[in-house]
C-alpha cells in the first residue's frame, strides 16, 4: 500500500527556519516525483514545486521560487520542504503528493500525505 | 494565462446531477484531473486524464473535456459528495489548480 506520512504540526515565529518532511512507503520512492501543495486556511490548492528523489532534480512554481527549498533523501525515502525565514503569510496546510503519469500530457497526484499545518506568528 | 477558472459554488438536490466546469488555456493541450476535498481531509483524486476514474471511485463520477473546458459530472449526487472540487492541469513542468468549487447537496 502506497503511503505518504508527513511530519507533525509546527508553530513558529516570523524569521525562524523550518523543515517539514514527507516519508514514502509501499513503493520504490526514488522513481516517483513528489510534489508539494500549499493550502492557506479557507483557500484553494497551490502547487509549490516537485522533486525527483532519484537524482534530487527539483522544479519550482514561479510563485515559490526562491521562497522555499525542496529536497529529498532517497536513502530514507523522505522528501523535505524548508524555509530559511518564515513569514506570517506562510501559515497554511502543506501537503506532499506522489505524481503519476499515464500519458504524455497527463500528470496528476494520486496519493497524498495527511498534511502538515504550519502556523507562523 | 495559465489560470483555471471554476464556479465558486454549485448546489444540487440529492439524486440529481451536478456539473462543474473548469476553463483555461492549459486545457487546450493537456489533460484535466479532478480532486475532491472534504473539510479537514487531504484531497482525493476522482478523475484523471479527462475521464478516467481511479480504482475505488464510484461510477457516478465522470469527466469530459472539449476545447479549453473540462467538466466533472456527478450523477445521482449523494450527501457524501458534498465537498470542494478542484480541477488540475499540467503544462510545461507546471501544475495548475483550478479556483475550486464548493458542491452543496441540499
Amino acid at each position: 500500500e502506497v503511503q505518504l506520512v508527513q511530519s507533525g504540526a509546527e508553530v513558529k515565529k516570523s524569521g525562524e527556519s523550518l523543515k517539514i518532511s514527507c516519508q514514502g512507503s509501499g513503493y520504490r520512492f526514488s522513481t516517483y516525483w513528489i510534489g508539494w501543495v500549499r493550502q492557506v486556511p479557507g483557500k484553494g490548492l497551490e502547487w509549490m514545486g516537485i522533486i525527483f528523489p532519484g537524482d534530487s532534480d527539483a522544479r519550482y512554481s514561479p510563485s515559490f521560487q526562491g521562497q522555499v527549498t525542496i529536497s529529498a533523501d532517497k536513502s530514507i525515502n523522505t522528501a523535505y520542504l524548508q524555509w530559511s525565514s518564515l513569514k506570517a503569510s506562510d501559515t497554511a496546510m502543506y501537503y506532499c503528493a506522489r505524481q503519476e503519469s499515464t500519458a504524455a500530457r497527463s500528470r496528476y497526484f494520486a496519493f497524498w500525505g495527511q498534511g502538515t499545518l504550519v502556523t507562523v506568528s | 494565462s495559465n489560470d483555471l477558472t471554476q464556479p465558486p459554488s454549485v448546489s444540487v438536490s440529492p439524486g440529481q446531477t451536478a456539473s462543474i466546469a473548469c476553463s483555461g488555456d492549459p486545457l487546450g493541450n493537456e489533460y484535466a484531473s479532478w480532486y475532491q476535498q472534504k473539510p479537514g481531509q487531504s484531497p482525493v483524486l476522482v478523475i484523471y486524464q479527462d475521464n478516467q476514474r481511479p480504482s475505488g471511485i464510484p461510477e457516478r463520477f465522470s469527466g469530459s473535456s472539449s476545447g479549453n473546458t473540462a467538466t466533472l459530472t456527478i450523477n445521482g449526487t449523494q450527501a457524501v459528495d458534498e465537498a470542494d472540487y478542484y480541477c488540475q492541469a499540467w503544462d510545461s513542468w507546471t501544475y495548475v489548480f483550478g479556483t475550486g468549487t464548493k458542491v452543496t447537496v441540499l
